[in-house]
C-alpha cells in the first residue's frame, strides 16, 4: 500500500515558467515532509522540507506547499531552470518512538525545456 | 559531498551466487541504510544500522542480510540472487536519527543484474 504518491510520472515545463510537482499521502501521522532530488547514475540529494506544523517552508527558488486536510504537498520551483532537470522525490517521516520510517513517493521526472 | 563510496558500481551475477554490496562512508555518521530504487516503487528500505553491530529490518528485507563491523562500513549480501533482486541499491547515511530532520545522504548507486 503506497502511503505516498507522486501520481504524475513526467512533467514537462519551459524554461523561465513555474514548475509544480505533486504529492498525496495517507498517513495523518507523518511529521515531516521532505523534497529529494535525482540526477542520472547519482543518489538522491535532499532539497527542501516541512514540519507538519507549518504549511509553507522557501528556500530559494524552491517553495513546499503543505495542505494538512487534503493530505497534499507539492513543490512549486520558480523559475524554472534547465539544471532542474531531474526525478523528484518526495518522502515523508513518522517518528514513532524507536522506529523512525521515512516512506519514499515513486518520482516525478521533470524536464525543463530551454 | 558527503563521503560515502559504493561498490561495485556495476555488477551482473547469475540466480542463485551470493552477492556483496560494500557501503563506505568518511564522515563518521552513526547511522546507515541501504535502499533500493525499482520503477513504480520509489525508495524502499532494505536494512539499516544505526551502530556498530546493531542492525534492523526495513520493509524489503527478505533475502538480503546485512553487517556493519566498523562505523565506517555497512555491507549488503544477497545469500543466493534472484531475478526479482535485479535493482539499483542506494548507500545512505545521517549523523542523528531520522527523527531530527529526516536528511539522508545518499551514494552514487550500485546497479546489480541478475540473470
Amino acid at each position: 500500500d503506497q502511503q505516498v504518491k507522486q501520481n504524475s510520472p513526467s512533467l514537462s515545463v519551459q524554461e523561465g515558467r513555474i514548475s509544480i510537482l505533486n504529492c498525496d499521502y495517507t498517513n495523518s501521522m507523518f511529521d515531516y515532509f521532505l523534497w529529494y532530488k535525482k540526477y542520472p547514475a547519482e543518489g538522491p540529494t535532499f532539497l527542501i522540507s516541512i514540519s507538519s506544523i507549518k504549511d509553507k517552508n522557501e528556500d530559494g527558488r524552491f517553495t513546499v506547499f503543505l495542505n494538512k486536510s487534503a493530505k497534499h504537498l507539492s513543490l512549486h520551483i520558480v523559475p524554472s531552470q534547465p539544471g532542474d532537470s531531474a526525478v523528484y522525490f518526495c518522502a515523508a517521516l513518522w517518528e514513532a518512538v524507536g522506529n523512525e520510517k521515512l516512506t519514499f513517493g515513486t518520482g516525478t521526472r521533470l524536464t525543463i525545456i530551454p | 559531498d558527503a563521503g560515502i563510496t559504493q561498490s561495485p558500481r556495476h555488477k551482473v551475477t547469475e540466480t542463485g551466487t551470493p552477492v556483496t554490496l560494500r557501503c563506505h562512508q568518511t564522515e563518521n555518521h552513526r547511522y546507515m541504510y541501504w535502499y533500493r530504487q525499482d520503477p513504480g516503487h520509489g525508495l524502499r528500505l532494505i536494512h539499516y544500522s544505526y551502530g556498530v553491530k546493531d542492525t534492523d529490518k526495513g520493509e524489503v528485507s527478505d533475502g538480503y542480510s546485512v553487517s556493519r563491523s566498523k562505523t565506517e562500513d555497512f555491507l549488503l549480501t544477497l545469500e543466493s540472487a534472484t531475478s526479482s533482486q535485479t535493482s539499483v541499491y542506494f548507500c545512505a547515511i545521517s549523523e542523528s536519527q531520522l527523527s531530527n530532520t529526516g536528511e539522508l545522504f545518499f551514494g552514487e548507486g550500485s546497479r546489480l543484474t541478475v540473470l
